[in-house]
């Protein structure tokens, strides 16, 4: 178990530019989870996979960004037309049900997003 | 409104002194209830959870929660804290018990640990 991989690690861009992320989740997790968290707050609750159906998505996700994970496998969110508003912790997590229907999600190291 | 609230924003501890950050929420069923842990510039690392049962849990690194019903609330507790143990720690609910199961995250708490 390797753990969730999130690249790159950190990213500057400039405002219009666009910018992708990728997370590897653990190998045996069908779930799929991208948050988003700003200076002094928790994360918030971006989009949502399972295996490669992405099922739910938040308000705070605008026009401007898109998720996929083609195979339900690795996941990338790309984000067009950056703003300076989009600078960001952006954290991924995969999680599996136990038998319990009970889940567990496990997070990666996240990427800092600063636009400038 | 449903939220998670994380009262204290700063906490300052001695090394060597018992901890306990606080933690309330409001959400009509029990949800499921998490503590995680982020140290600057890192991801989230999960420190314990309570799905049911024992109200009391324990944790990794010397951690445990007690949920308590009538309180609503899952307060996070160390007998004796470490330099190593200063980070920021966030509770994070889990409001529904079906389908799919996003975290709902408080504001987190950052500790110091003074010597």
């Amino acid at each position: 178990d390797t753990g969730v991989s999130q690249n790159p690690r950190h990213k500057i861009t400039k405002r219009g530019q666009n910018v992708t992320f990728r997370c590897d989740p653990i190998s045996e997790h069908n779930r799929l989870y991208w948050y988003r968290q700003t200076l002094g707050q928790g994360p918030e609750f971006l989009t949502y996979f399972q295996n490669e159906a992405q099922l739910e998505k938040s308000r705070l996700l605008s026009d401007r960004f898109s998720a996929e994970r083609p195979k339900g496998s690795f996941s990338t969110l790309e984000i067009q037309r950056t703003e300076q508003g989009d600078s960001a912790m952006y954290l991924c997590a995969s999680s599996s049900r136990d038998r319990g229907l009970q889940e567990t999600q496990y997070f990666g190291p996240g990427t800092r997003l600063l636009v400038l | 409104a449903q939220s998670v609230t994380q009262p204290d924003i700063h906490i300052t501890v001695s090394e060597g002194a018992s901890l306990e950050l606080r933690c309330n929420y409001s959400y009509g069923a029990t949800p499921y209830l998490f503590w995680y842990v982020q140290s600057p510039g890192q991801g989230l690392q999960l420190l314990l959870k309570y799905f049911s049962g024992d109200t009391l849990v324990q944790g990794i690194k010397g951690f445990e929660a007690e949920f308590k019903r009538s309180q609503s609330s899952f307060n996070l507790r160390k007998p004796s804290v470490h330099w190593s143990d200063a980070a920021e720690y966030f509770c994070a609910v889990s409001p529904s018990r079906t389908g799919f199961q996003k975290l709902v995250f408080g504001t987190g708490t950052r500790l110091l640990v003074s010597p």
